[in-house]
């Protein structure tokens, strides 16, 4: 089974800064997938970022960023530049499993981005 | 279409009554998802459908809960006997493929009254 923790509920950053939110994932998997959604009031869940696990490389988004550490499985996101638009519940997600590919998330962050 | 649609948005149900939630995928999507999201918390799974294959129903709460996906496309989740604890919002998913993401629909808000 796979499982995913984010260990923050809630975070606060100002305008114009920088925030990481942290996640940490269990598998038993060789290939799986990572990834980042967001979900501002709107509810609608819009994907941030993703990160094939057998690749090394961090991936980049504009503004957002990960950083992967495949033996810690560690996958926090980075957000620089802050914005009042980035306010949102933000969700680590985790898919994988040979044929499955079943699609885990964890309990989330609430971000707040004050002015 | 070009974004998986999801009715009806809102539901407002007496306790007791069953309904039913539509997921309208994207076209071309083999995989499909449901996720039960109450009040203020994460998205729980609960049952994912991939092509032909049998479906998997391990997050389905109790045997209130049914869903089918016919022709490979359009997928209902059927709530029997609804209570209270249900009320949520019930999200769908489809994907074309892990490495391609998934693309989520805007949620059916289930309020039982």
């Amino acid at each position: 089974a796979q499982t995913v923790t984010q260990s923050q509920p809630e975070m606060s950053v100002q305008e114009a800064e920088t925030v990481t939110l942290s996640c940490t994932y269990d598998t038993s998997e060789n290939n799986y997938y990572l990834f980042w959604y967001k979900q501002p009031p709107s509810r609608q869940m819009i994907l941030v970022i993703r990160q094939e696990a057998y690749k090394q490389q961090n991936a980049t988004e504009n503004r957002f960023s990960v950083n992967f550490q495949k033996a810690a499985k560690s996958f926090s996101l980075k957000i620089s530049d802050s914005q009042l638009g980035d306010t949102a519940m933000y969700f680590c997600g985790i898919s994988g499993g040979g044929s499955q590919g079943n699609l885990i998330f964890g309990k989330g962050t609430k971000l707040s981005v004050k002015p | 279409g070009a974004g998986v649609s999801q009715s009806p948005s809102n539901k407002v149900t007496e306790k007791g009554k069953d309904v039913e939630l539509r997921c309208d995928p994207i076209s071309g999507h083999t995989a499909l998802y449901w996720y039960r999201q109450s009040l203020g918390q994460g998205l729980e799974f609960l049952i994912y459908f991939q092509g032909n294959s049998a479906p998997d129903k391990s997050g389905l709460p109790s045997d209130r809960f049914s869903a089918e996906r016919t022709g490979g496309s359009v997928s209902t989740l059927t709530i029997q006997r609804t209570q209270q604890e249900d009320s949520a919002v019930y999200l769908c998913a489809s994907s074309l493929g892990q490495a391609v993401g998934y693309t989520f629909g805007s949620g059916t808000r289930l309020t039982v009254v």
